[in-house]
């Protein structure tokens, strides 16, 4: 059965503090991504790679880095954590882009609290 | 103009009726798309996916593409309470530099009523 894992459901933070979102994938999978989730917004990308080493800015890269040392884990960071960063925070990973189905399988997400 | 755009609803149906869900997308490049079924809490999980104009069905669920008019939707026959969720349209478009990128709805929230 397929999995991505995500290391907290909920996270309380302070204003300031670094934050670290991990997501692990056990498919073996080439692609992953972090979106954040608001009401009214929709689904929106952070950041993504496509490889070890590898990443892409997405739609709302401003405040957020990444790093992707193995394949199977995809951290997302908060440098320092602003309010307007409270949101739900979802992992997906995908195999190889060119295939049409592309289908993207989600984690179960992290809701974070910036006060 | 948003890349994608669905109708946020609430869409509520009795059980047993046709629910109809509509997304419309800006880019004529898009490749693929994609309904998503997102229940309450959460993750997103794909129903169905269709590149071609034209219907596609998987049991209960069609969906429906139109690349002239920029349009998709997905039909649910026979809705049952266990289909209210949120439900996202996602397309897929090649980017500039290479590779492809998903780009999702708001998502339309459908509501099946005894």
């Amino acid at each position: 059965d397929v999995k991505v894992t995500q290391s907290s459901r909920y996270l309380v933070k302070r204003t300031g503090e670094k934050v670290f979102l991990e997501c692990v994938q056990d498919m073996d999978h080439e692609n992953m991504f972090w979106y954040r989730q608001d009401p009214g917004l929709g689904l929106r990308l952070i950041y993504f790679s496509y490889d070890v080493k590898m990443k892409e800015k997405g739609d709302i890269p401003e405040g957020y880095s990444v790093s992707r040392e193995k394949k199977e884990r995809f951290s997302l960071i908060l440098e320092s954590a602003s309010t307007n960063q409270t949101s739900m925070y979802l992992c997906a990973s995908s195999l190889p882009s060119g295939g049409a189905t592309n289908e993207q399988f989600f984690g179960p997400g992290t809701r974070l609290t910036v006060l | 103009q948003k890349e994608v755009e669905q109708n946020s609803g609430p869409l509520s149906v009795p059980e047993g009726a046709i629910a109809s869900l509509n997304c419309t997308y800006s880019d004529r490049g898009s490749q693929s798309f994609f309904w998503y079924r997102q229940y309450s809490g959460k993750s997103p999980e794909l129903i169905m996916f269709i590149y071609s104009n034209g219907d596609k069905e998987d049991g209960r669920f069609t969906a429906q593409l139109n690349k002239a008019s920029q349009y998709v939707s997905l039909l649910i026959r026979d809705s049952q309470p266990s289909d209210s969720a949120t439900y996202l349209c996602a397309v897929k478009r090649k980017l500039t530099g290479g590779g492809n990128k998903l780009t999702f709805g708001t998502g339309t929230q459908l509501k099946v009523e005894l």
